[in-house]
């Protein structure tokens, strides 16, 4: 069974700060791992995949297989930052997106 | 493209009632996901369809959820007699066709809560 674990529910750095959110998987097989953000007031958004190896407001991901892990990082935190920031994790095509717990990102000024 | 649409975005029902919760999918997209947040927790997988047809439901509780998404017109989650225990906010998502890289990507509707009195 796909499972997702993020080991902090909340997580509070300063501004300018580096920040990294982790991301724990379990899947058997080749999975596919997104982050998804969720800014006050708004819907859940897509924040990256890691397919496309890109660096999106500055945040970016590596998948390690042998650990297992898709933690999210950023060298200098903004405060714009805070949000609800979920991983997530997905099989081949045609299953479910399989949702972490979540952790809430605080960027104190 | 007005997006993912969920009605109502609030609602109250009283123990024992049914509760409706609609979901528009984005223009184009044939597959329709549904999450349930429950206070303070993450967001749960419940059950992924397309039209006319239930891929996934091993997330839905086995008594009194079901959901459906028909040839035409929007998916429905559907709760019947409610307990204050299904008090929660339901997000709906949709995708492309369940295919390729894009169908891997879901876009989310505002979610609609559920107060159960």
């Amino acid at each position: 069974a796909q499972r997702v674990t993020q080991p902090e529910k909340l997580l509070s750095v300063f501004k300018g700060a580096p920040v990294e959110l982790k991301c724990n998987y379990s899947y058997s097989g080749s999975p596919e791992l997104f982050w998804y953000v969720q800014y006050s007031r708004q819907r859940l958004q897509l924040l990256l995949r890691h397919i496309s190896r890109e660096s999106i407001k500055g945040f970016t991901a590596d998948l390690n297989k042998g650990e297992t892990s898709f933690h999210l990082k950023k060298p200098f935190a903004q405060e714009e930052d805070s949000a609800m920031y979920y991983c997530s994790v997905r099989g081949t095509s045609g299953s479910r997106l399989t949702f972490g717990e979540g952790t809430q990102l605080t960027v104190n000024p | 493209n007005a997006g993912v649409m969920q009605n109502p975005r609030h609602l109250v029902r009283r123990r024992g009632q049914e509760a409706r919760l609609r979901c528009s999918p984005m223009k184009g997209h044939s597959h329709v996901y549904w999450y349930r947040q429950l206070p303070e927790e993450g967001l749960k997988f419940m059950v992924y369809l397309q039209k006319e047809n239930i891929i996934d439901e091993s997330g839905m509780p086995k008594e009194r959820f079901s959901a459906e998404f028909p040839k035409e017109g929007p998916s429905i989650l559907r709760i019947q007699q409610v307990v204050r225990g299904d008090s929660a906010a339901y997000f709906c998502a949709s995708s492309p066709n369940g295919r390729g890289l894009g169908a891997n990507v879901l876009t989310f509707g505002a979610g609609s809560r559920l107060t159960v009195l």
